[in-house]
């Protein structure tokens, strides 16, 4: 079936480092790819997204990558503060499903930022 | 900024007893989800919901479960006879229509804990 593979399961890193995060996706027609931040007592919450039509996307110090032949994708954060610390969860949508919204989510990351 | 509301946010009960939760989706959106998360395992979806039926759900979502949008604002998740398995976070998320997929916006969760 569907699968979405992450890794690492914990990542700890010192301020100012960079932090990559992995996944592989199993469905080939999966075409749209969020991440999604997880703090204590909360709810998940979108930091990025790409779709399957492009390679790299960026915003501040978060960027994705997408490799479709592959089957992966990848979270960079550069500049790494305290306040990134955090569960940060990567999903891939089932191909077919149009916008039924179904998310495939990977294991989960938690990336810790020392001070 | 909007955001996706869920009460009550911990809910403890007894075996065979029904529970809802609820939730009030972003107001201007149309797709609405149930998610949940068992503890130290990954956001499984559950079902989606779109023009007052279900657009798609997932072997979890058995005869003991349903969801209903009872009126304008408030969408709901019912288990009927609740288990022991069912003691999870259960996330609510909304999106738009925009752009297909659209990016999901979740809740802070209802944490379900049946004894």
């Amino acid at each position: 079936g569907e699968n979405v593979e992450q890794h690492p399961s914990t990542l700890s890193v010192q301020e100012g480092d960079s932090a990559v995060i992995k996944c592989t996706y199993s469905d080939s027609a999966s075409n749209y790819f969020p991440w999604y931040k997880q703090e204590l007592g909360k709810g998940p919450q979108l930091i990025i997204d790409i779709r399957s039509n492009v390679g790299e996307k960026k915003d501040q110090r978060i960027a994705v990558t997408l490799n479709k032949t592959a089957k992966h994708f990848s979270l960079h954060i550069t500049e790494t503060q305290p306040e990134d610390s955090a569960v940060y969860f990567c999903a891939a949508s089932i191909g077919g499903s149009g916008n039924t919204g179904k998310l495939i989510f990977g294991q989960g990351t938690t990336l810790q930022v020392k001070p | 900024e909007p955001e996706v509301t869920q009460t009550p946010s911990h809910q403890v009960t007894q075996m065979g007893q029904e529970v809802i939760l609820r939730c009030v989706p972003i107001s201007n959106h149309l797709y609405f989800y149930w998610y949940r998360q068992i503890l130290g395992q990954k956001v499984e979806f559950l079902v989606s919901f779109y023009n007052n039926e279900i657009s798609e759900k997932s072997e979890i979502f058995d005869d003991q479960f349903s969801v209903e949008r009872p009126d304008g604002s408030n969408f709901t998740l019912k288990i009927r006879s609740t288990k022991l398995e069912d003691s999870a976070m259960y996330f609510c998320a909304s999106s738009e229509t925009s752009t297909i997929p659209a990016p999901l916006h979740f809740g802070n969760g209802t944490r379900l804990t049946v004894t």
